[in-house]
């Protein structure tokens, strides 16, 4: 059974903060991908990687940036933290080279005061 | 790059009834089509997909409709039940992650 986690459920974070959310998938799936979620947008792609060390920008990549060093770890780095920025964080995983089912975490509500 | 319409972006319905979802898509190339459910404060979850080669795959209540020439695909959920009340998000080119913008369904008991 696939397990994707992600490092908090919750986080309050202040306007011009660093924040990190991470993100693990135990079954050695080569994509992974990083959305946020907000009402009536649906799901917006981030960033995504294909392998180790390798990202591509999604379609909102502005004030993000990712890093993905370990195969089952990728990392969404928001550099200075904006009120903008709160939202619903999903990470998701899936394996291969062809277009296969993704995998989701249980999401990160982030609040950036 | 790819595009992503999804209608509507609200549904409700009768415990019983059928319930339809429609997703247009932009990119010819695209040929994996999936379907997710999110219930409320869960993640998503893959329910159905059809692959381009295939017109039309059924689960039990559950089925999904292509038409590649018209660049359509449909969600059909038929004796629908309370626990069908979900947000349903339709996607193309998984790979890349392109989702429509989701359909809440409300199912009236």
């Amino acid at each position: 059974d696939v397990k994707v986690t992600q490092s908090s459920r919750y986080l309050v974070k202040r306007t011009g903060e660093k924040v990190f959310l991470e993100c693990v998938q135990d079954m050695d799936h080569e994509n992974m991908f990083w959305y946020r979620q907000d009402p009536g947008l649906g799901l917006r792609l981030i960033y995504f990687s294909y392998d180790v060390k390798m990202k591509e920008k999604g379609d909102i990549p502005e004030g993000y940036s990712v890093s993905r060093e370990k195969k089952e770890r990728f990392s969404l780095i928001l550099e200075s933290a904006s009120t903008n920025q709160t939202s619903m964080y999903l990470c998701a995983s899936s394996r291969g080279q062809q277009q296969e089912t993704q995998y989701f975490g249980p999401g990160t509500r982030l609040l950036v005061l | 790059g790819e595009n992503v319409e999804q209608h509507p972006s609200t549904l409700s319905v009768q415990e019983g009834d059928s319930a339809v979802i429609k997703c247009t898509y932009s990119d010819s190339a695209s040929n994996y089509f999936p379907w997710y459910k999110q219930e409320l404060g869960k993640r998503p979850q893959l329910i159905i997909d059809i692959r381009s080669n295939v017109g039309e795959k059924k689960d039990q209540r559950i089925a999904v409709t292509l038409n590649k020439t018209a660049k359509h695909f449909s969600l059909h959920i038929t004796e629908t039940q309370p626990e069908d009340s979900a947000v349903y998000f339709c996607a193309a080119s998984i790979r890349r992650g392109t989702f429509g913008t989701g359909t809440k369904l409300q199912v009236i008991p």
